[in-house]
């Protein structure tokens, strides 16, 4: 069954960065794409960006342009988010999910808790 | 356009149908997601290219969309039908952007 898993919770202080997992199984990894979303509490679900599984490439949402680095592993099954230049607002759950380009999120990991404080 | 609006809530009794809508002016060209999300989970897609859905999702959820709207349907709601719901679509403009709608609270009681 298709599964993805991602790294655990993560505390950082504002103006650090932080890099978070996202291993996946059940699948041919190179045949879908990674898209992250995060959402702070009590709050909607924001789009991040994606990064595809096979070329390696991708895009983000214009609110994270030169803050964000999405990237993956082909050997390990394993997509990553790098976010620098943390700020409070920063914190949130961050989750990947499965899709196809940018639609179709058919599996989500199970979120990843960043904190951001000093 | 990169705005998608859904209604911030909407609330029915147990076995009435609860329709939660989806505005976006890029809709006619793009499909429309659907999301469950309840409490500390992370989202479950429940209707996938406007009004397809996936294995094991209840046949009481459906979808439609029509011109600049898309609408989740829920017929007979359910106590555990209770979440939040989101939309989502790419972008009009663009193949390689994603829009989600802010949300809309299902009350079932």
């Amino acid at each position: 069954q298709v599964q993805l898993v991602q790294s655990g919770a993560a505390v950082r202080e504002p103006g650090s960065s932080v890099k978070v997992s996202c291993r996946s199984s059940g699948y041919t990894f190179t045949s879908y794409d990674i898209n992250w979303v995060r959402q702070a509490a009590g709050q909607g679900l924001e789009w991040m960006g994606w990064v595809n599984g096979n070329s390696g490439n991708g895009g983000q949402a214009r609110k994270f342009q030169g803050r964000v680095i999405l990237t993956r592993d082909i050997g390990m099954n394993t997509a990553f988010m790098e976010l620098s230049g943390l700020r409070p607002d920063d914190t949130a759950v961050y989750f990947c999910a499965r899709g196809g380009g940018v639609q179709n999120f058919e599996f989500w990991g199970q979120g990843t808790q960043v904190t951001v404080a000093s | 356009s990169s705005d998608l609006t859904q209604p911030p809530s909407v609330s029915v009794s147990p076995g009435q149908t609860a329709r939660i809508t989806c505005s976006g002016d890029g809709l006619p060209k793009k499909y429309v997601y659907w999301y469950q999300q309840k409490s500390g989970q992370a989202p479950v897609l429940v209707i996938y290219e406007d009004s397809k859905r996936p294995s094991g999702i209840p046949e009481r959820f459906s979808g439609s969309s029509s011109g600049t709207v898309a609408t989740l349907t829920i017929s007979g709601a359910q106590v555990d039908d209770d979440a939040d719901y989101y939309c989502h679509s790419a972008d009009s403009s663009s193949n390689y952007n994603a829009l989600f709608g802010g949300g809309t609270k299902l009350t079932v009681l």
